[in-house]
C-alpha cells in the first residue's frame, strides 16, 4: 500500500529564515509526486509534480527537490504569507493510479 | 469565477436527513473525484468518475453515493446522514493537458448535528 510521511507536522519561522519541509513516501513504482498549498477552509492549490528522481522545480521562495524515497519542499527567505499547510502526495503506477495524501505540515511565518 | 465550483459551500443538516454536494468544473477534465478531509487523517478519496459512464468507489465509500450527469457535473449524495460524515468535502478534476495532476474545488463545510 502507498503510503506519505509528511513532517514535522508544524513549523514555525521567522520572517526570513529559510528552510525544509519533508515528505517521505513508499509507492509501487511512481507515477508523480505533488506539492500542493492548503489555505484554512480552502480548497488545496496545486504548486508542482515531480516525476523522476534528481528533478527539481521552483516558483517564487519554493523549490521542490525528488529523490527515490523523498521528496523536500526547500522554502526561502520566507514572507508572512507564505504560511499555509502544505500537502504532498504520491500516484503510483497500480490499480486506478491513486492518489495518496500526507497529513501536510503547517507552516506559520512570523513578521 | 473558479474552474471547479462546489455547492453548497456550507451546510448544516440534520441526523437522517439526505443531503446532496453538487459539483461543476470548466476545465474540460474528463475525470472527477470526491475527497473528503478531517483534521490529522489528510485527504481520503469517496468516489471518482474516469468519464460519464465510469463511476468507482474509493477508500471510503459506504454511506455515499455519487451521479456523474454530464462530464463537467458530478455530484455526491449522503442517503441518510450521520454525524461522523462531518467534514470538509472537495470536488476535483484532472485531466486533459494536465495530466495526472488533481485540481481541487473550494470545498464543502457539512455539519451532521
Amino acid at each position: 500500500e502507498d503510503q506519505v510521511t509528511q513532517s514535522p507536522e508544524a513549523l514555525r519561522l521567522q520572517e526570513g529564515e529559510s528552510s525544509s519541509l519533508n515528505c517521505s513516501y513508499t509507492v509501487s513504482g511512481l507515477r508523480g509526486l505533488f506539492w500542493y498549498r492548503q489555505d484554512p477552509g480552502k480548497g488545496p492549490e496545486f504548486l508542482f509534480t515531480l516525476y523522476s528522481a534528481g528533478e527539481e522545480k521552483e516558483k517564487e521562495r519554493l523549490k521542490a527537490t525528488l529523490t527515490k524515497k523523498e521528496s523536500f519542499l526547500h522554502i526561502t527567505a520566507p514572507k508572512p504569507e507564505d504560511s499555509a499547510t502544505y500537502l504532498c502526495a504520491v500516484q503510483g503506477l497500480g490499480g486506478y493510479q491513486k492518489v495518496t495524501f500526507g497529513t501536510g505540515t503547517k507552516l506559520q511565518v512570523i513578521p | 469565477d473558479a474552474d471547479v465550483t462546489q455547492t453548497p459551500r456550507n451546510r448544516i443538516t440534520k441526523t437522517g436527513k439526505r443531503i446532496m454536494l453538487e459539483c461543476s468544473q470548466t476545465k474540460g477534465h474528463d475525470r472527477m473525484y470526491w475527497y473528503r478531509q478531517d483534521p490529522g487523517l489528510g485527504l481520503r478519496l469517496i468516489y471518482y468518475s474516469f468519464d460519464v459512464k465510469d463511476i468507482n468507489k474509493g477508500e471510503i465509500s459506504d454511506g455515499y453515493s455519487v451521479s456523474r450527469q454530464a462530464q463537467a457535473k458530478f455530484s455526491l449524495s449522503l442517503e441518510s446522514a450521520i454525524p461522523n460524515q462531518t467534514a470538509l468535502y472537495f470536488c476535483a478534476t484532472s485531466g486533459g493537458t494536465s495530466g495526472n495532476t488533481i485540481y481541487f474545488g473550494e470545498g464543502s463545510w457539512l455539519t451532521v448535528v
